[in-house]
């Protein structure tokens, strides 16, 4: 079974410029989540999707970050402008549906530096 | 807000020595989750917890999860170099609903050959 893709792995930019992940679920799986994790710390949600609605999105600072999951298979994160906090690992991550006892399954990250 | 904090941070350890993280969370939980991350990794889903003072064992690994359901822990006996990794719990942002799980920071744990 194919595991969660996420592209690109890497990604250096300016600040104040735009950049966008992209991620693949495993198929079938209904729930699609955005983390941010930055270095020694846990991942932090940042956007939840059931399908192609979003559940959460509490936690996305959404002056600068949008998210969208079109046809409610793959996703994109997208930030513009760029900050140097923004800095961090961005982890995808599937479940067969939405409820607290699903297993997540994470994608292998993108690793975002802002200079 | 709900917290969810780990204890310690980084523990090192001789290989064969045993290490255990602890979890606690600050509300109630109706189930708790464990991750482990290993170095340049993604996490990976290692077991659920849902009942009160439930006790899960994956060969040696042993986690527990606590009678008033706000605290767990996760118990390694004899680490191998393996176990090398960061731990995370998580638990669910609201109790029994949805998704939204809340993490720890972590415990990372490196081990001495």
């Amino acid at each position: 079974e194919a595991g969660v893709a996420q592209s690109p792995r890497y990604k250096i930019i300016e600040k104040r410029q735009s950049v966008a992940f992209w991620c693949n679920p495993i198929s079938g799986h209904a729930t699609l989540y955005w983390y941010q994790q930055i270095l020694g710390q846990g991942p932090k949600l940042l956007i939840q999707f059931q399908n192609n609605g979003v559940v959460d999105d509490s936690q996305l600072p959404k002056d600068r970050f949008s998210a969208e999951r079109l046809k409610g298979v793959d996703s994109t994160l997208k930030i513009q402008p760029a900050k140097l906090e923004d800095s961090a690992v961005y982890l995808c991550a599937s479940s067969f549906s939405e409820g607290s006892y699903n297993e997540q399954f994470f994608g292998p990250g993108t690793r975002l530096t802002v200079l | 807000g709900q917290q969810v904090m780990q204890i310690p941070q980084y523990q090192h350890v001789q290989e064969g020595e045993d290490f255990t993280t602890y979890c606690n969370s600050s509300t109630t939980l109706s189930n708790i989750q464990w991750y482990k991350q290993r170095p340049g990794g993604h996490p990976v889903f290692l077991i659920q917890l849902v009942k009160s003072g439930e006790v899960k064992k994956q060969k040696r690994l042993t986690f527990q999860f606590g009678e008033a359901k706000k605290n767990s822990s996760l118990h390694i006996t004899a680490t191998q170099t393996t176990d090398v990794g960061t731990y995370f719990c998580a638990g669910p942002r609201i109790y029994n609903q949805g998704g939204k799980l809340i993490f720890g920071q972590g415990t990372e744990l490196s081990v001495k050959p």
